[in-house]
């Protein structure tokens, strides 16, 4: 079992703001790393597919890092709108599994 | 496209009923996965196969069965419902191979066990 950590837990930003959260791991021993949006009262949504220490993905205001030597990925997200609102779960892909973190609850206040 | 359809949506059940969660896709995906999510805690793997045929446990398969006959099906069956089983189920499927591993969630089963 890989042990996926997300932090913070939980977030509370201003509109307009821009925010991060961690996602790390213990070990490079996977395929893929994922995000996932989880909107209250609906099923996660990919975001993101990393497979490459250094990689770096875009989507709009959304923005992700890997680095697997270290064993972390960050998600960013510039000037946070109300509809950025949800939870944000980081997943390792080993190939044949998922292994989600607890994932990090954003709110943003208009 | 309907992606992953899961069904029912909410379910109540006497403690010691048994049910069937069903699970179907259309994408052809190889992968798919049976996940509880309990308040504050992540998803937990209950069941996953890689194709017809095949199936593992995952972290907490205990109390569960599947059975995966086809490619599109992989029902979850709950033989002797316990209050511990009280949870939020989702079916995932995914292609897994190459570039093509983002997982597909279902709507959800809310299920309570009284």
């Amino acid at each position: 079992i890989l042990n996926v950590e997300q932090s913070p837990q939980s977030l509370h930003v201003q509109e307009g703001d821009s925010t991060n959260f961690t996602c790390s791991f213990p070990s490079s021993n996977f395929y893929a790393l994922h995000w996932y949006r989880w909107e209250t009262a609906k099923s996660p949504e990919a975001l993101f597919v990393m497979t490459l220490n250094g990689d770096e993905k875009k989507k709009g205001r959304i923005s992700a890092t890997l680095n697997t030597k270290e064993g972390y990925s960050y998600l960013y997200i510039k000037g946070s709108q109300p509809e950025d609102s949800a939870t944000y779960l980081c997943a390792l892909f080993t190939g044949n599994q998922f292994y989600f973190g607890t994932g990090t609850s954003l709110t943003v206040i208009p | 496209n309907a992606g992953v359809t899961q069904t029912p949506k909410f379910r109540i059940l006497k403690i010691g009923q048994s049910m069937t969660l069903q699970c179907a896709q259309d994408m052809n995906h190889n992968y798919m996965y049976w996940y509880r999510q309990d308040p504050g805690m992540g998803l937990k793997l209950i069941y996953y196969s890689v194709g017809a045929g095949i199936t593992d446990k995952g972290e907490v398969p205990n109390g569960y069965n599947v059975s995966r006959s086809t490619t599109e099906d992989f029902p979850l069956r709950l033989e002797l419902a316990a209050p511990s089983q009280t949870s939020v189920y989702f079916c995932a499927s995914s292609y897994g191979e190459g570039t093509n591993t983002e997982a597909f969630f279902g709507q959800g089963t809310r299920l309570t066990v009284v």
